[in-house]
């Protein structure tokens, strides 16, 4: 599985956007970008994915460099709910169910 | 729907015993992945089940097994219990046709004496 890096751990004020970036220099053309995330004493829960362009949904939105070497979530006005360690992993759409998951990123909500 | 449920939730082991963990996935999802998570290793995956058959297996030993029911529920059994299997075990389950989303529970935490 192709490896991401994030960094170990982000603060961000409450009700202000957090960019959280991610950098798979070793993506290939066939990985998707999943995010998942966990907060504190429950199973990881699922956030965004994609593949080529950007995408939203109520959670989030992934912003996709056009060389698809890094990536960046991002959470529009954080809440203190929004604590938790993301994880940014690179995922093929064949093959099987495996989610490889890397040490992601802890983000620390400041009130 | 329901979530994905396990149980129980936590155990304590001594060295040398077994353990059981077991988990009900979302009604519908025929797919069931285990994971272990440990603060020195993280979140690692240990196999995946889809209709009742092992579809894939991650780098652990023999002494950690698993099977799935026809209903989908899943069991883990781990024999011969070391200290360093005290982690959280985590299953996931999703519809079976890969790369859709995984669905976790909350887990259960097993501490080994």
């Amino acid at each position: 599985d192709a490896k991401t890096t994030q960094p170990n751990s982000m603060e961000s004020n409450e009700e202000e956007p957090v960019h959280l970036p991610c950098n798979h220099s070793t993506i290939s053309g066939t990985d998707y970008i999943h995010w998942y995330r966990q907060l504190p004493s429950q199973g990881p829960e699922y956030v965004i994915h994609g593949l080529t362009s950007n995408v939203n949904n109520r959670m989030a939105s992934l912003a996709i460099a056009e060389d698809r070497k890094s990536s960046t979530l991002i959470l529009h006005r954080a809440t203190l709910r929004d604590a938790a360690v993301y994880y940014c992993i690179l995922r093929r759409n064949f093959g099987n169910e495996k989610l490889t998951f890397g040490t992601g990123t802890r983000l620390t909500i400041i009130p | 729907k329901a979530g994905v449920t396990q149980t129980p939730r936590y155990l304590i082991k001594t060295r040398g015993q077994q353990v059981t963990l077991s988990c009900s996935p979302i009604s519908g999802h025929r797919s069931v992945s285990w994971y272990q998570q440990t603060p020195g290793q993280g979140l690692q995956f240990l196999f995946e089940y889809f209709s009742e058959t092992q579809r894939n297996k991650g780098n652990f030993p023999g002494r950690f097994s698993g099977r799935q029911f026809s209903n989908s529920r899943s069991e883990m059994n781990v024999s011969t219990l070391e200290l360093g299997d005290s982690a959280l075990y985590l299953c996931a389950s999703s519809p079976g046709s890969q790369g859709e989303t995984q669905y976790f529970g909350p887990g259960t935490r097993l501490l080994v004496l």
